[in-house]
């Protein structure tokens, strides 16, 4: 079974500093991953996702992250973080091949931006 | 109009109602979900279906049900609420094969008292 796990429940940057969210995986087969990020009293918004091409995915706001299998990580990069960008970050994984594809999501990470 | 559209988007009900929340979409996508969201738990899927005739188990299915009344249309039921189903709850769909990621609602927030 697949499985994400994102380390920080919290985190809390100031504006114009670098992001770095992180999410490890564990899949026994090559996975897809996703990042999703929820504003305050909305539904989740697909940030990116990575589904075995480039290892280097860029996304929307100016989010990306890097695959990569020797880690088993995926994490979420900003190079400057901007006030907007408070939110809450899930990463989410999935199995490639196959009819039943779901996504399996961690606990997500509380995003805060210091002025 | 969104593409996701649930209802209601909030709801106070006593323990041992039944309640159904309502999920509708115009993306034209066969498969529909329903997630329940906790804080410091992340998204619990509760059930899924990939067609009107597919119905399928997600992790928690206990305590709830769901019909899918069209393509379109997919409506989760508590049969009987009690105070730790307060949480939560999107719908979202996708794609034949999800690679695309799946669009949710804006979710309903349900209160059991």
């Amino acid at each position: 079974a697949q499985s994400v796990t994102q380390l920080g429940s919290h985190v809390s940057v100031s504006e114009g500093a670098l992001v770095l969210l992180r999410c490890n995986y564990s899949s026994s087969v090559p996975p897809y991953l996703f990042w999703y990020v929820q504003y305050p009293n909305q539904g989740l918004q697909l940030l990116l996702k990575y589904t075995s091409a480039a290892t280097l995915v860029k996304g929307i706001n100016g989010f990306e992250a890097e695959f990569k299998k020797s880690e088993t990580s995926f994490h979420l990069t900003k190079p400057s973080a901007h006030m907007s960008d408070a939110a809450e970050y899930f990463c989410a994984v999935s199995k490639s091949g196959g009819s039943a594809r779901q996504l399996t999501f961690g606990s997500g990470t509380q995003l805060t931006v210091l002025p | 109009d969104a593409d996701v559209t649930q209802t209601p988007r909030n709801r106070i009900t006593k323990t041992g109602k039944r309640i159904m929340l309502e999920c509708s979409q115009t993306k034209g996508h066969d498969r529909m979900y329903w997630y329940r969201q906790d804080p410091g738990l992340g998204l619990r899927l509760i059930y899924y279906s990939f067609d009107v005739k597919d119905i399928n188990k997600g992790e928690i299915s206990d305590g709830y049900s769901v019909s899918r009344q069209a393509q379109a249309k997919f409506s989760l039921s508590l049969e009987s609420a009690i105070p730790n189903q307060t949480a939560l709850y999107f719908c979202a769909t996708s794609g034949p094969t999800g690679d695309y990621g799946y669009t949710f609602g804006s979710g309903t927030r349900l209160t059991v008292v």
